[in-house]
């Protein structure tokens, strides 16, 4: 049964970068039975896909924040992460980590973390 | 604004049957890409509920049931328990956008 944790600050200023790893234990990231993504939900909102990548390293961005969104994987410590620049209140949301399976759907969860944008 | 379109809400009595509409486009469900649910327990992370359109992982129980018409797809819970309260999202494929998009979520309510 695969297992996913977010770790990484729970508070980050106003135009600085936010950067999240998940730490995937009870298989591989170099398997190629999925995609690793990360979603996110601002407090009292709904869920946004902010992005997904491939073992080989090949992302998939939401177009809304591609311009600042970064994912990479680290398969040699089975992990994956996320980096969002220029970060705003707006931000402010639970980030989760998934996997994304070939049918597109997220079968398993981290448990998210918070992460509060405020100077 | 959702690309996906469902009801902000919805409620029932115990044992009764309720519904949760996802109305997308031509560019996700209506061009053929699979949707999926969530069920949201308040404070917790999703949790898969349907996939494919209308295929339950093990575990959940066949009270709830997915259906795909056209552009829309459906969630169906008959037997409405209290534990059942929760937020709900519907999910597909954006051809247009090259990725997963969500539904706003609806908030189940048992009465």
């Amino acid at each position: 049964q695969l297992q996913l944790q977010e770790s990484g600050p729970g508070l980050v200023k106003p135009s600085e970068t936010l950067s999240l790893t998940c730490t995937v234990s009870g298989g591989s990231i170099s398997s190629s039975s999925y995609y690793w993504g990360w979603i996110r939900q601002p407090p009292g909102k709904g869920l946004e896909w902010i992005g997904s990548i491939y073992y080989s390293g090949s992302t998939y961005y939401n177009p809304s924040l591609k311009s600042r969104v970064t994912i990479s994987v680290d398969t040699s410590k089975n992990q994956f992460s996320l980096k969002l620049s220029s970060v705003t209140a707006a931000d402010t949301a639970v980030y989760y980590c998934a996997t994304l399976t070939p049918r597109s759907c997220f079968d398993y969860w981290g448990q998210g973390t918070l992460v509060t944008v405020s100077s | 604004q959702s690309v996906l379109t469902q009801p902000p809400s919805v409620s029932g009595a115990p044992g009764q049957r309720v519904t949760i509409s996802c109305t997308g486009s031509s560019s996700n469900i209506g061009a053929g890409y699979d949707v999926h649910w969530y069920q949201q327990l308040p404070g917790t992370a999703p949790k898969l509920l349907i996939y494919g359109n209308s295929n339950r992982p093990s575990g959940v129980p066949d009270r709830f049931s997915g259906s795909k018409s056209g552009t829309s797809a459906s969630l169906a819970i008959s037997g409405l328990q209290a534990e059942d309260e929760a937020d709900y999202y519907c999910q597909s494929y954006d051809s247009s956008l090259s990725g997963s998009v969500f539904g706003g979520g609806t908030k189940l309510t048992v009465l």
